[in-house]
């Protein structure tokens, strides 16, 4: 088992672009989230999807950011445009709800906006 | 909403000491009760989990214990060792089905040699 995996592990931009992170989850996993980890706010939780149908975007910031689960097997979570304050680590974690509540978590992306 | 709250935010011990960690919650009807560890450069692994019904849990060096009336839940690593030294994360989920996790803000724990 892969884990789940996430890319780019490290991401630099400057304020004003576009940044677009990506996740696969463990195969046969039908819960996806999405976290965003900083020092002042610890973890977030910014959006989570169930058999691909986004279920609480409630943590997502604020329209510049969107997240999208076109299959199983892949999710994206878009920043357009980035701030400064959009840096972060954000994860991107994976559940499978029929036999149990735990979430594995991938490596996470350091994403810094210049 | 549900609140969690974590002490203390750092700690450390001497080797072969134990290290407790404490989280209070405030929903009531929370019922699952996961803690992770994270090392630097690494996302979050569960380490040991208890749910609502079940009053202690216990996995080689580390244990769980819940206290539903006072709403605390606690982390007891034994027998320290340096590779412990990473943050520790306690959560809360309240909402069957959704799996949806509320967590602490961490605890930094240092083992020295």
């Amino acid at each position: 088992d892969a884990g789940v995996i996430q890319s780019p592990r490290h991401e630099v931009t400057e304020m004003g672009q576009e940044v677009t992170l990506r996740c696969k989850p463990i195969s046969g996993h039908d819960y996806l989230f999405w976290y965003r980890q900083t020092m002042m706010r610890g973890l977030e939780l910014l959006i989570y999807f169930n058999n691909n149908v986004p279920i609480d975007d409630s943590g997502m910031p604020e329209d510049r950011f969107s997240a999208k689960m076109p299959n199983a097997s892949f999710s994206t979570l878009k920043i357009q445009p980035s701030e400064p304050r959009d840096s972060a680590v954000y994860f991107c974690a994976s559940s499978l709800s029929r036999y149990s509540d735990t979430q594995y978590f991938g490596p996470g992306t350091r994403l810094t906006v210049l | 909403g549900e609140n969690v709250e974590q002490h203390p935010s750092t700690l450390s011990v001497q080797e072969g000491d134990s290290a407790v960690i404490k989280c209070t919650y405030s929903d009531s009807a929370s019922n699952y009760f996961p803690w992770y560890k994270q090392e630097l450069g690494k996302g979050p692994q569960l380490i040991i989990d208890i749910r609502s019904n079940v009053g202690e849990k216990k996995d080689q060096r580390i244990a769980v214990t819940l206290n539903k009336t006072a709403k605390h839940f606690s982390l007891h690593i034994t027998e320290t060792q340096p590779e412990d030294s990473a943050v520790y994360f306690c959560a809360a989920s309240n909402e069957p089905g959704t799996y949806k996790y509320i967590f602490g803000t961490g605890t930094r724990l240092k083992v020295l040699a």
